[in-house]
């Protein structure tokens, strides 16, 4: 079945480096790629999306490349600051499949930035 | 414009003992999901709603977990009796239409502990 795998955490980083998170997918059909982000104490919240291949999802400084050619939806940040420490999570949507509205979602990945 | 609201935030209680979440979807979203995430994990769908009509239940543990969605709009969750395996994090989302490209809206999420 399809599955998300990201790297484990905690990530920890001082203000200002740059960050990478690894996510990797498998998928039978064309999969949407999203990340998620959880902030303490409160509910996911949609950071970025990519609905095809070579697509690239961005927003507030992070940004994700959709690669199909080696399964990876990394999300970066050129310089975090502390207020990005939070939860990650990729997540995947099979758009091929019947369940194309179910989230697939890998285990999340806690970032943690120091000033 | 409110977000999903879940109550309660937390909940404790004694295994064998019932208990229900509720959820509040966004006014005019038509879909509706329940989603558990467990320690460490990402959320996994539980349940998904088209107006008032359980669409896919297959995932949610029938012998003791019950769902309902009166009138298309509110939407409670209930397990009885609890087991010590249920202690997870229950989070409802909501979506104007099917599909996840329509974009989900996910609540703060309800933390239940099962001692």
């Amino acid at each position: 079945g399809d599955s998300v795998t990201q790297m484990e955490g905690p990530v920890t980083l001082s203000e200002e480096a740059f960050l990478t998170i690894n996510c990797t997918y498998t998928a039978t059909g064309y999969p949407s790629l999203f990340w998620y982000v959880q902030y303490p104490g409160e509910g996911l919240q949609l950071l970025l999306k990519a609905t095809k291949a070579d697509d690239k999802g961005s927003n507030k400084g992070f940004e994700a490349t959709y690669r199909k050619e080696t399964t990876s939806f990394h999300l970066e940040k050129g310089s975090v600051q502390v207020s990005d420490s939070a939860v990650y999570f990729c997540a995947l949507s099979d758009e091929g499949m019947d369940s194309s509205y179910k989230l697939i979602f890998g285990s999340g990945t806690r970032l943690l930035v120091r000033p | 414009e409110a977000g999903v609201v879940q109550s309660p935030r937390y909940k404790i209680i004694e295994k064998k003992q019932p208990v229900a979440f509720w959820c509040n979807p966004i006014s005019g979203h038509n879909t509706l999901y329940w989603y558990r995430q467990n320690l460490g994990q990402g959320p996994e769908l539980l349940i998904r709603y088209e107006n008032e009509e359980a669409v896919d239940d297959s995932q949610l543990p029938k012998d003791r977990f019950s769902a309902e969605r009166l009138k298309g709009v509110d939407s409670t969750l209930k397990i009885q009796p609890a087991e010590l395996g249920d202690s997870a994090v229950y989070l409802c989302a909501s979506s104007l239409d099917t599909g996840v490209n329509y974009g989900y809206t996910f609540g703060s999420g309800t933390r239940l502990t099962v001692v």
